[in-house]
């Protein structure tokens, strides 16, 4: 268990549709990010945030949006899907979110997009 | 955007033997690369990381060398053991943007009792 938690654990939607899949970091971790893995690709960094801020952007398309609260958690937004935003997608948190900092990552959510 | 891939998608060792799980990437600003272990059903799990400044780094039971010369990096797993078998990714992040992580699509390493 890394002490990262992602919730839920399986959404199925349809397309047009919006969801919300929500990340709480490790205790103490001030950086939280967020990643998108299809089936048979490697893990796409989508977005970083440090304390409230958002710190890095990776391939993170228009539709998709994240903030991080107050407390730490924070929450990825994907709007009008499409069938090819079916994926896993994993958030992870760090100390810091400087190089060098171990990213722990939560067990994902499922994504399914019918 | 930044490249990482690995060279063999599946690898197959019997149990007992040395594992070499390698990796490609192409920005030679790349400054610090990281292995992750993603068992079926579970988020990536860290396992070893080096940086530009480094050629070879171990932890327990693994090895991570890094050739910057042709851009290489490889996880060596020794005594190879069936809790081993998982997708090994390799990531990078360039010095220019640390906060940004690159990762490979992944090689299956199965391994065999």
């Amino acid at each position: 268990d890394s002490g990262v938690t992602q919730t839920p654990k399986h959404l199925i939607t349809a397309t047009g549709q919006r969801v919300t899949l929500r990340c709480s970091p490790r205790s103490g971790d001030l950086s939280v990010y967020w990643y998108q893995q299809s089936l048979d690709q490697g893990l796409q960094f989508l977005i970083q945030y440090y304390n409230g801020e958002e710190r890095a952007k990776g391939n993170i398309l228009e539709r998709f949006s994240a903030q991080q609260f107050p407390d730490l958690h924070s929450e990825l937004n994907l709007s009008s899907l499409e069938l090819g935003d079916s994926a896993l997608y994993f958030c992870a948190s760090s100390v810091d979110g400087g190089s060098g900092n171990e990213q722990f990552f939560g067990p994902g959510t499922r994504l399914t997009v019918l | 955007g930044e490249s990482v891939g690995l060279h063999l998608p599946t690898l197959s060792v019997q149990e007992g033997d040395n594992s070499i799980i390698n990796c490609a990437y192409s920005n030679s600003a790349s400054d610090y690369f990281i292995w992750y272990k993603q068992e079926s059903g579970k988020g990536p799990q860290f396992i070893i990381d080096i940086r530009s400044n480094m050629d070879k780094r171990q932890g327990q039971r693994v090895t991570v060398l890094l050739n910057k010369t042709v851009k290489h990096l490889s996880l060596q797993i020794a005594a190879t053991q069936p809790g081993d078998s998982a997708v090994y990714f390799c990531a990078e992040t360039p010095r220019y943007n640390f906060n940004k992580f690159y990762f490979g699509s992944g090689t299956k390493l199965n391994v065999k009792p």
